[in-house]
């Protein structure tokens, strides 16, 4: 069946560290794949998506690359913000219209 | 134009009892649907509503049912509450059920069973 595997949380960094969320998944077929952003006591906001094999999905300096052969789509930011603290959620999309999701991971940018 | 919203935004129940939760889809979009997010955990699927009809569902037992209205309002109904019932309901509207129509989410219905 899908499924999607997160990295476990929470990650700790500095503000204007690099940061990498990987994700990995497994589908029939060819999914597209979204990241999405939780903020406390919030719903769900797409941050990111990629429809197809080598797409970059890009949004506020977040970047994720759909690798079809590795079956990866790693989130990456150059320099995070305190605002950025957040859980992120990792996501496939198959024509079923539903989402699958990652478990999720908590990320906690300090001063 | 508005956002996907929904009510109320908490909700407290007994074991046993009914709850109807509801949403508003965003302007222009037919298809919704509903995930249940537990405590630490990503949203899980529960089913999705296109035209008023039922077109998708997951791992759902019978006691969780919705409706559609005419107008793409949804309501989520969980009869005989259980505690595992208590999560973060979301729903979210789409344009239509494709891949490449993104999901829309409102804010959650927080919902407690004691």
């Amino acid at each position: 069946g899908n499924s999607v595997t997160q990295m476990e949380g929470p990650v700790t960094l500095s503000e204007e560290a690099f940061l990498t969320i990987n994700c990995t998944y497994t589908a029939t077929g060819y999914p597209s794949l979204f990241w999405y952003v939780q903020y406390p006591g919030e719903g769900l906001q797409l941050l990111l998506k990629a429809t197809k094999a080598d797409d970059k999905g890009s949004n506020k300096g977040f970047e994720a690359t759909y690798r079809k052969e590795t079956t990866s789509f790693h989130l990456e930011k150059g320099s995070v913000q305190v605002s950025d603290s957040a859980v992120y959620f990792c996501a496939l999309r198959n024509q079923g219209g539903k989402l699958i999701f990652g478990q999720g991971t908590e990320l906690s940018v300090k001063p | 134009e508005t956002g996907v919203t929904q009510s109320p935004t908490h909700l407290i129940k007994t074991r046993g009892q009914q709850v109807t939760l509801r949403c508003s889809s965003q302007s222009g979009h037919n298809t919704v649907s509903w995930y249940q997010q537990a405590l630490g955990q990503g949203p899980q699927f529960i089913f999705q509503y296109y035209r008023e009809e039922e077109n998708g569902r997951g791992n759902f037992p019978p006691r969780f049912s919705g409706l559609q209205f005419p107008n793409y309002s949804s309501e989520l109904n969980v009869n005989a509450l259980e505690l595992d019932d208590s999560a973060l309901y979301l729903c979210a509207s789409s344009l239509v059920g494709g891949e490449d129509s993104p999901l829309h989410f409102g804010n959650g219905t927080r919902l407690t069973v004691t």
